[in-house]
């Protein structure tokens, strides 16, 4: 069936540091991909998506490109910032959602 | 975007009682929603899929009985703990299908934190 795997982390990095969470999938077909983010005692918010194979999705300095080749979706921003601790959540949609196990993001000051 | 709420936003219980959570779409009609269940510190899992006007899929290990599912009308879905236990304490988050959305993509509610004394 249909599964994510996700770069558990913690990950701690430093202000204006490069950020990089690895995700890949196995579906069959062409399932849509999505990153979720959790802030401390909510909810998910739709972060990013692509739709179909070499979409870029893109969304507040965050990007990820949805690769058939590697079934990859990586989650990448150029430089974090404390805001942006958080928990992150990869995602393969068809008719129901799966979700990755998360990745912890701590950015400090 | 699409909006979805849920309440209450957290609740109290003693063991043994009931409780009710629901989630509504406020902006569109969903004909799909989903209830999921949120370990600490851990992912999401699917727990049921509600479709307005039957009965709701439940995934495997799920108990129907004692995770009740009801999708009455197509902005409202409720999901009732019924005798509750500590061991069901858990962050409970729904998410609805925007019919006239992208077909893959559910917007999430807040979330409830259940809390079983």
């Amino acid at each position: 069936g249909d599964s994510v795997t996700q770069m558990e982390g913690p990950v701690t990095l430093s202000e204006e540091a490069f950020l990089t969470i690895n995700c890949t999938y196995t579906a069959t077909g062409y399932p849509s991909l999505f990153w979720y983010v959790q802030y401390p005692g909510e909810g998910l918010q739709l972060l990013l998506k692509a739709t179909k194979a070499d979409d870029k999705g893109s969304n507040k300095g965050f990007e990820a490109t949805y690769r058939k080749e590697t079934t990859s979706f990586h989650l990448e921003k150029g430089s974090v910032q404390v805001s942006d601790s958080a928990v992150y959540f990869c995602a393969l949609g068809r008719h129901d959602m799966r979700f990755g196990a998360g990745t912890r993001l701590t950015v400090k000051p | 975007g699409a909006v979805v709420s849920q309440h209450p936003s957290w609740v109290i219980c003693k063991s043994g009682t009931s409780v009710k959570i629901e989630c509504r779409s406020l902006d569109f009609q969903a004909t799909t929603m989903f209830w999921y269940r949120q370990f600490p510190k851990q992912s999401l899992m699917l727990m049921a899929t509600s479709n307005e006007g039957s009965k709701a899929t439940y995934e495997q290990g799920v108990e129907k009985d004692k995770f009740l599912i009801n999708h009455a009308s197509l902005t409202l879905s409720t999901l009732t703990v019924t005798s509750a236990h500590p061991e069901d304490s858990s962050f409970y988050i729904c998410s609805a299908r925007d019919p006239q959305g992208s077909y893959n993509e559910q917007f999430f509610g807040p979330g409830t934190r259940l809390t079983v004394l």
